[in-house]
C-alpha cells in the first residue's frame, strides 16, 4: 500500500536558524510530491510541487526551497528562518495523471520564536 | 468572488444528526471534486472523490456534486462524535500538463456532541 512519511512532528527553531523537513512516500513510484502550508483561518497554501527528481516549480516567493534529491523524496529547507514561518507544514503526493487524488502525511508544526 | 468558498462553522450537532457540509465555487472547469477530513494536528485525510456531477455513497458519507450550480456537499449520517474534525472541499480542472493544483475551501470545523 502507499504511505506518506513527513517529519519531525514538531519543531521549536529560533529565528535566523536553518530548516530541513523531509518526506518520504512508499509504494509507488514516480509520485507528484507537494508541500503545503496550513495557517489558521487561511487554509491550505501550496508551496512547492514536483513531478519528478530534480524539477521543483514554486509557487510563492518566499523564504523557503524545496529539493527531490531522489524519486521518493521531497525535502524543503530554509538558510533562515523568520517568524512568519511558523506554521504547519504538510507534505502530499498523488500519482502521475490529472484525475489522481492527493494523499497527506501527518504534518510539521513548526514554531518560530 | 474567492474560487471556492466554504462556511467555517463551526457547526455543533448532537450524536445521530444528519450533518450537511458544503462548498460552492466559481470556476466553470473544476471536474473533480473531493473531501477531506482534518483531525486536530494531523493531515487532512480523503474521505470522498467524485468525477464531475452525481452523487457518490460511501457507508455513512454521501457526496454531491451540482455543476450546474456549482455547489457541492457532504452528507454525514448517524453522526458519531469520532466525525468531529475538520472537512475541507477540495477541487481541480481537468488540464493537462503539470497543472495538479487543488484548490481547497478554507474547511468546516464540525463538533459531534454525544
Amino acid at each position: 500500500s502507499q504511505t506518506i512519511h513527513q517529519w519531525p512532528a514538531t519543531l521549536v527553531q529560533p529565528v535566523g536558524s536553518p530548516l530541513s523537513l523531509e518526506c518520504t512516500v512508499e509504494g509507488t513510484s514516480n509520485p507528484n510530491l507537494y508541500w503545503y502550508r496550513q495557517a489558521a483561518g487561511r487554509g491550505l497554501q501550496l508551496l512547492f510541487y514536483s513531478v519528478g527528481i530534480g524539477q521543483i516549480s514554486s509557487e510563492v516567493p518566499q523564504n523557503l526551497s524545496a529539493s527531490r534529491p531522489q524519486d521518493r523524496q521531497f525535502i524543503l529547507s530554509s538558510k533562515k528562518l523568520l517568524l512568519s514561518d511558523s506554521g504547519f507544514y504538510l507534505c502530499a503526493f498523488n500519482q502521475a495523471g490529472v484525475g489522481s487524488p492527493l494523499h497527506f502525511g501527518n504534518g510539521t508544526r513548526l514554531t518560530v520564536t | 468572488q474567492k474560487e471556492v468558498e466554504q462556511d467555517p462553522g463551526p457547526l455543533s450537532v448532537p450524536e445521530g444528526a444528519i450533518v450537511s457540509l458544503n462548498c460552492t465555487y466559481s470556476n466553470s472547469a473544476f471536474q473533480y471534486f473531493m473531501w477531506y477530513r482534518q483531525y486536530s494536528r494531523k493531515g487532512p485525510e480523503l474521505l470522498m472523490y467524485t468525477y464531475s456531477s452525481g452523487n457518490k455513497e460511501d457507508g455513512r458519507f454521501t457526496a454531491q456534486v451540482d455543476k450546474s450550480s456549482k455547489y457541492i456537499s457532504l452528507f454525514i449520517r448517524d453522526s458519531q462524535p469520532s466525525d468531529s474534525a475538520t472537512y475541507l472541499c477540495a477541487m481541480r480542472a481537468n488540464s493537462g500538463g503539470s497543472n495538479y493544483k487543488l484548490t481547497f475551501g478554507k474547511g468546516t470545523l464540525l463538533t459531534v456532541n454525544p
